[in-house]
This record gives C-alpha cells, sequence and structure tokens, in this order.
C-alpha cells in the first residue's frame, strides 16, 4: 500500500519549452502532496505544498508563476515547469500524505523524475 | 547551518560488515524522527519512523535510535549487503502535526562493496 507513481520518469527538453510531471497516489487519497528539487549531492528541497482544491503554497525563493502547481483531484498533482532553462534541469520527486494515517504524518515518496533543459 | 546534520557524508563498507550512521539535529521539538533510504535516482523509501517518546525501532537489518536529550539519532545497518548501497536520510518533522514542514538531513551516502 502507500504507492506515489510519478510521469514521466525522466524527459529531455528544449530550453523555452514547458514541462508537465504528474505525481499520483495509487492506493490512497492524498489530501497533500508536496513537491521536491533535487540537485546532485544535495538533499531534498522543499518547492511546495499542495492542498487537494486549494492553491499550493510555495517556498521561498521558489517562483509561482515558473513552477505551476495543480491538485485538482485527491489522487492527483501536476508540477509544470514553464519556459524550462537549464538551470531547471534536476531530480523532481513529489511525496503525498494522508490525513487518515495521521499519526506518524508519513510522506510517501515517488520515484522521482529527472528532467534535463538543453 | 542546516538544523539536521548527518554524518559521515560517505562511507565505504565490505559487504557483510556493520556500520552506524549518525544524525545530529537542533530542530526541538519535533514530532518524529524519520529515516529513509535513497537509491540513486529514485525517490526516497521510509526505513524507520520515530516519536520523540521513542528511543528504538527496527525494520529488519536496520535499527534506528534517538537519544532526544544529546538530540541525536542513529541508524545502524547489521550484516550490510550490497543493496544497501544507497543514500540514507534523517528527517525532522516539526509539530504539531508535523507533516507540512520537514527538515531534511545532508545524508549519507553508503557504498557496500564484496
Amino acid at each position: 500500500g502507500a504507492v506515489v507513481s510519478q510521469h514521466p520518469s525522466w524527459v529531455i527538453c528544449k530550453s523555452g519549452t514547458s514541462v508537465k510531471i504528474e505525481c499520483r497516489s495509487l492506493d490512497f487519497q492524498a489530501t497533500t502532496m508536496f513537491w521536491y528539487r533535487q540537485f546532485p549531492k544535495q538533499s531534498l528541497m522543499l518547492m511546495a505544498t499542495s492542498n487537494e482544491g486549494s492553491k499550493a503554497t510555495y517556498e521561498q525563493g521558489v517562483e509561482k508563476d515558473k513552477f505551476l502547481i495543480n491538485h485538482a483531484s485527491l489522487t492527483l498533482s501536476t508540477l509544470t515547469v514553464t519556459s524550462a532553462h537549464p538551470e531547471d534541469s534536476s531530480f523532481y520527486i513529489c511525496s503525498a500524505s494522508e490525513i487518515a494515517g495521521v499519526s506518524y504524518n508519513e510522506q510517501f515518496f515517488g520515484p522521482g523524475t529527472r528532467l534535463t533543459v538543453l | 547551518k542546516n538544523q539536521v546534520e548527518q554524518s559521515p557524508q560517505s562511507l565505504i563498507i565490505l559487504e557483510g560488515k556493520n556500520c552506524t550512521l549518525q544524525c545530529n539535529y537542533t530542530v526541538s521539538p519535533f514530532s518524529n524522527l524519520r529515516w529513509y533510504k535513497q537509491d540513486t535516482g529514485r525517490g526516497p523509501v521510509s526505513l524507520t519512523i520515530m516519536t520523540f517518546s521513542e528511543n528504538t525501532k527496527s525494520n529488519g537489518r536496520y535499527t534506528a535510535t534517538l537519544d532526544a536529550d544529546t538530540k541525536q539519532s542513529s541508524l545502524h545497518i547489521t550484516a550490510s549487503q550490497l543493496s544497501d548501497s544507497a543514500s540514507y536520510i534523517c528527517v525532522v518533522s516539526l509539530p504539531p502535526g508535523g507533516y507540512q514542514k520537514v527538515t531534511f538531513g545532508t545524508g549519507t551516502k553508503l557504498q557496500v562493496i564484496p
């Protein structure tokens, strides 16, 4: 149980294009989803927190107009990197949390998406 | 300065040996402390979860300990296997609910060699 999937697992795009990454909770309802970015040899950095049906909360320094997050259903959140540039190349990981199992507030992580912007 | 520091940064051990990874944190109070294993190019997978009142938790060959007085946690891996090669991340969650604010450690990259 508690499986989170991401699609695609990797993507290569040209500079200036937009890329959409999907995050799905497969066997539970995720009232809250998180998006992280991880650069090589660094720890995960939280980009934003999204609750189903409401606007995402972005961390300081993360451009909300560049990283569009939509959490339209309890099983799906999307991250769109708009007008991607080479410096946006990174490993993007989502995680999902289920309110019902709140005693430990565990986040279940997706497998990640490797984005390379040429 | 990161509120969750891990040591060593990297570690190489022989297959079958034991090892202990350290996590020192300044986040206080906290809701829970978790250890994750992250394989290269993959998302983190939870190994153990401990609340502030617990001092040990095991998951197979993985045993985590927590000393709230010294604000230290350790992850002990017994009889290491090649598949244990990964990064291990200590994560501290803030109260009250905790899940919306987590602090990730710097990670320890473990390599198990034959």
